[in-house]
């Protein structure tokens, strides 16, 4: 069965400084991979996927995220936090087809951060 | 572009009792998913339509639960009786179809806290 691990389930950083959410995950096949973001009372939001191709993919408000096969990680960066970014990260992943099609989540990273 | 729109935002129902959601997804995205997202956990997968048809049914509760997609655009999941941990947002979401690696448009959410 494909799983998700979030390892922390909050994350403090300085406004300014660089950010990281850690992701990582199991799945039978290749992996499509993606990130999403849930402000409160609201839905989930689309920030940026792996499907092939360069490891370090760019997404949505200076977001990216590096793929990384060997240690099956697919961790979120951003050089300089801003409060704005305050929300709740969840990572997903879906099989190219020899697993579930389904899309599994990670239970979710709050990230905090501070003026 | 509109969202995926969803309602009712917020529902506050007895046990055994019964409950309706209703689900508009992007226009012109054929494929609509249904998730069940406790607090402080990840959402999960209930449903997912293809057009009018059921793709994937298997972690819906089908004693309790069924949804329904009739003219392959609005949706309905209704629970029948619910039960205390029927508590959750249920999340509807949309993609343009069924490949792997589309990301999906997830909606505000539905609220249910059952009694």
């Amino acid at each position: 069965a494909q799983s998700v691990a979030q390892p922390e389930d909050q994350v403090n950083v300085a406004e300014g400084n660089p950010l990281t959410v850690k992701c990582t995950y199991s799945v039978s096949g290749n992996p499509y991979l993606f990130w999403y973001v849930q402000y409160p009372n609201r839905g989930l939001q689309f920030l940026l996927k792996y499907i092939t191709g360069d490891n370090l993919v760019k997404g949505s408000y200076g977001f990216e995220a590096e793929f990384n096969k060997s240690q099956t990680s697919f961790h979120l960066k951003k050089p300089s936090a801003l409060v704005s970014d305050s929300a709740l990260y969840f990572c997903a992943v879906r099989s190219d087809g020899a697993g579930s099609y389904q899309l599994t989540f990670g239970k979710g990273t709050k990230l905090s951060v501070i003026p | 572009e509109a969202g995926v729109a969803q309602s009712p935002r917020y529902k506050i129902i007895e046990k055994r009792q019964s409950v309706a959601f209703w689900c508009n997804p992007i226009s012109g995205h054929a494929t609509l998913y249904w998730y069940q997202q406790i607090l402080g956990q990840g959402p999960k997968l209930l449903i997912q339509f293809q057009n009018n048809g059921v793709v994937d049914d298997s972690q819906l509760p089908k004693d309790r639960f069924s949804a329904e997609r009739l003219k392959g655009v609005d949706s309905t999941l209704k629970i029948q009786p619910a039960k205390l941990e029927d508590s959750a947002v249920y999340l509807c979401a949309s993609s343009l179809m069924t490949v792997e690696y589309n990301e999906q448009f997830f909606g505000p959410g539905t609220r249910l806290t059952v009694l």
